[in-house]
């Protein structure tokens, strides 16, 4: 089976700049998305195929994707972004598969 | 602006067969290349892809519940239902459907709804 990584945990200050890493084998040459979910609600996609941004995603959430890590950037941390995050991955063997979260407190 | 609603008994006992049933609203579920999928949630743990279905009946479920898990689609009435037999307490989640718009990506989602397995 195919297993993504994520830190359980990262602190970012308001203002400043979180990175969330995801770490699968080969994971550059598959799609990564990213999803937000805060307490009691279902989740939201922030990013797709590695980097692009639904409509309404603030352009403060980026991602990037190489190697065997992929990475969603947060610039300019406010606090309505303290949420837990999940990378998910998607290729034809596996489907889909989920990473097992980050919570990001903005402290 | 597309919708999608869980449904279904709000208790399940063990051994028996979880069903729900997805709505769709705002939107065909006969739509060319999307996908319709369902994911759970254990409380306090992470996400979990169950399976999906194309609107011509297409099925494909993830490996460790395949034995367990049937989709299906009713494109009459623009749903998509599951059922997940000889559950556990171990399947108790919040349970959500999704739309996938080809971009192997969930885009919507249902407000979700929780299932304990218990007697």
């Amino acid at each position: 089976s195919y297993e993504l990584t994520q830190s359980p945990s990262v602190s970012v200050s308001p203002g400043q700049t979180a990175s969330i890493t995801c770490s699968g084998d080969k994971l550059g040459d598959k799609y990564v998305c990213w999803y937000q979910q805060k307490p009691g609600q279902s989740p939201v996609l922030v990013v797709y195929q590695d980097h692009k941004r639904p409509s309404g995603i603030p352009e403060r959430f980026s991602g990037s994707n190489s190697g065997n890590t992929a990475t969603l950037t947060i610039s300019e941390t406010q606090a309505m972004d303290e949420a837990d995050y999940y990378c998910q991955t998607w290729d034809s063997s596996i489907f889909y598969v989920f990473g097992t979260g980050t919570k990001v407190t903005v402290l | 602006q597309l919708q999608l609603r869980e449904s279904g008994p709000g208790l399940v006992k063990p051994s028996e067969t979880l069903s729900l049933t997805c709505s769709v609203s705002g939107g065909s579920i006969s739509t060319t290349g999307d996908y319709w999928g369902w994911l759970r949630q254990p409380p306090g743990k992470g996400l979990e892809w169950i399976g999906s279905i194309y609107y011509s009946g297409s099925t494909y479920y993830n490996p460790s519940l395949k034995t367990r898990v049937n989709i299906s689609v009713d494109t009459s009435k623009n749903q998509f239902s599951l059922n997940l037999t000889s559950v556990t307490a171990a399947d108790t989640a919040v349970y959500y459907c999704a739309r996938d718009h080809g971009r192997n990506s969930f885009d919507y989602w249902g407000q979700g709804t929780l299932v304990p397995v218990s007697s």
